[in-house]
């Protein structure tokens, strides 16, 4: 099992440029997480898939931010236009259904740098 | 209002000794109750999860929880802490009704010391 993949691991960007970070959840997985961790907020959910249907997108900060599931083994948030205050790992985790279906299993993040 | 609070952001503890990081949540209806670990530059891991059933749960590399339902809390235990447990520790709540959204608290960095 290759776990959650996230790319790319880091990026680095200048402010006003567009910026995707891409997510393959574990294979089997229906349901897809994005989040948002800095050292002033913590831990913050950004948007949450459900059968590649967003089902829940109000913590996305502002209109700057998308994210798509065209599939179920494939996930983008985008940040167009980028600043710097986006700066911050973002964590992609999926779950799968029935008794396991409250457990999420983590990427290991993309560190984005915006200047 | 539901919410998830971890009081000790930092917990210093010298090699061998015991260990207990504590989590308390405020919510009106059932939780589901998770705690994950995230070691340097990597994701979170899940630890230990407690669903229902027995109210101590036993999770990985030793460590434990006790859902204590009239205080709200589900503190994380271990009585013996190696070096290689220095991680950050975010106590986690899915609320019912909540589908199955997470809410995370601030976390707490464990050090060990030799």
């Amino acid at each position: 099992d290759a776990g959650v993949i996230q790319s790319p691991r880091h990026e680095v960007t200048e402010m006003g440029q567009e910026v995707t970070l891409r997510c393959k959840p574990i294979s089997g997985h229906n349901s897809l997480f994005w989040y948002r961790q800095t050292m002033m907020r913590g831990l913050e959910l950004l948007i949450y898939f459900n059968n590649n249907v967003p089902i829940d997108d109000s913590g996305m900060p502002e209109d700057r931010f998308s994210a798509k599931m065209p599939n179920a083994s494939f996930s983008t948030l985008k940040i167009q236009p980028s600043e710097p205050r986006d700066s911050a790992v973002y964590f992609c985790a999926s779950s799968s259904q029935g008794q396991s279906r409250y457990e999420q299993y983590f990427g290991p993040g993309t560190r984005l740098t915006v200047t | 209002a539901q919410s998830v609070t971890q009081l000790d952001s930092q917990v210093p503890v010298f090699e061998e000794a015991p260990v207990e990081l504590r989590c308390n949540y405020s919510s009106s209806v059932s939780v589901y109750l998770f705690w994950y670990v995230q070691y340097p530059n990597q994701g979170l891991q899940l630890l230990l999860k407690y669903l229902s059933g027995s109210t101590l749960v036993k999770g990985i590399n030793g460590f434990e929880a006790e859902f204590n339902k009239s205080q709200t809390s589900f503190h994380l235990r271990k009585p013996s802490v190696h070096i290689s447990d220095t991680a950050e520790y975010f106590c986690a709540v899915s609320f019912s009704g909540s589908a199955r959204q997470l809410t995370f608290g601030s976390g707490t960095q464990l050090t060990v010391l030799p």
